[in-house]
């Protein structure tokens, strides 16, 4: 079974609108949550973390996690073409490793594409 | 600062022969993870490395194996390279910590298995 789902896309959303990214997760265990962002060609970087349910904001990023779910989320105010790429959810399943270890398990990432 | 470098950024290898990738990470982070993205099975970890220690490893085959040096440099290997081996090798180097910080990844190693 996969541990984290996103749904693949593309995700079409056009200029100034929201953008919802969503992920699911298997392991309840799971305590922290990531989204990265990717261009293509380029490496993923981070862009919003979350540990604690209810909502995280950050300029125009809004994570959103329910740990009861098993959901996080991602808005994306204003989208602008800029935002175009693929967008990674990361779960931390390390504590199954012991104190310290730091394993995240990736979903396969939603294409987000903003149309001017 | 310089960010996380990686080499070589392309290869091109034959099936049966092996592969050695590098990675320096970020000034200050002895924490170096790698893993693999292909466009099937997308990112896969594959190891992490922590003062030259192997904290916890994904589920690949032996054929893959790391090592991390005292400088906090890690390489990474692959044995007897088939063509599904194909794939971007990222690197990632992190500050260790009781709240572990982000992950800074490298540019990457595209290895190519003829």
């Amino acid at each position: 079974q996969k541990e984290v789902e996103q749904n693949s896309g593309p995700l079409s959303v056009p200029e100034g609108a929201i953008a919802s990214l969503n992920c699911t997760y298997s392991d309840r265990g799971s305590q922290s949550f990531f989204w990265y962002r990717q261009y293509s060609g380029k490496s993923p970087e981070l862009i919003m973390f979350i540990y604690s349910n209810g909502d995280k904001e950050d300029g125009r990023f809004t994570a959103q996690l329910n740990k009861a779910s098993q959901y996080v989320s991602l808005l994306i105010r204003d989208s602008q073409p800029s935002d175009s790429a693929t967008y990674l959810c990361a779960v931390n399943i390390g504590t199954r490793y012991g104190a310290g270890s730091y394993q995240l398990t990736f979903g396969k990432g939603t294409k987000l594409s903003v149309i001017p | 600062k310089a960010g996380v470098t990686q080499t070589p950024r392309y290869l091109i290898k034959t099936r049966g022969q092996q592969v050695t990738l590098s990675c320096s990470p970020i000034s200050g982070h002895r924490s170096v993870s790698w893993y693999q993205q292909t466009p099937g099975q997308g990112l896969q970890f594959l190891f992490e490395y922590f003062s030259e220690t192997q904290r916890n490893k994904g589920n690949f085959p032996g054929r893959f194996s790391g090592r991390q040096f005292s400088n906090s440099r890690s390489e990474m290997n692959v044995s007897t390279l088939e063509l599904g081996d194909s794939a971007l090798y990222l690197c990632a180097s992190r500050l260790a910590g009781a709240f572990a910080g982000e992950l800074f990844f490298g540019e990457g190693s595209r290895l190519t298995v003829l």
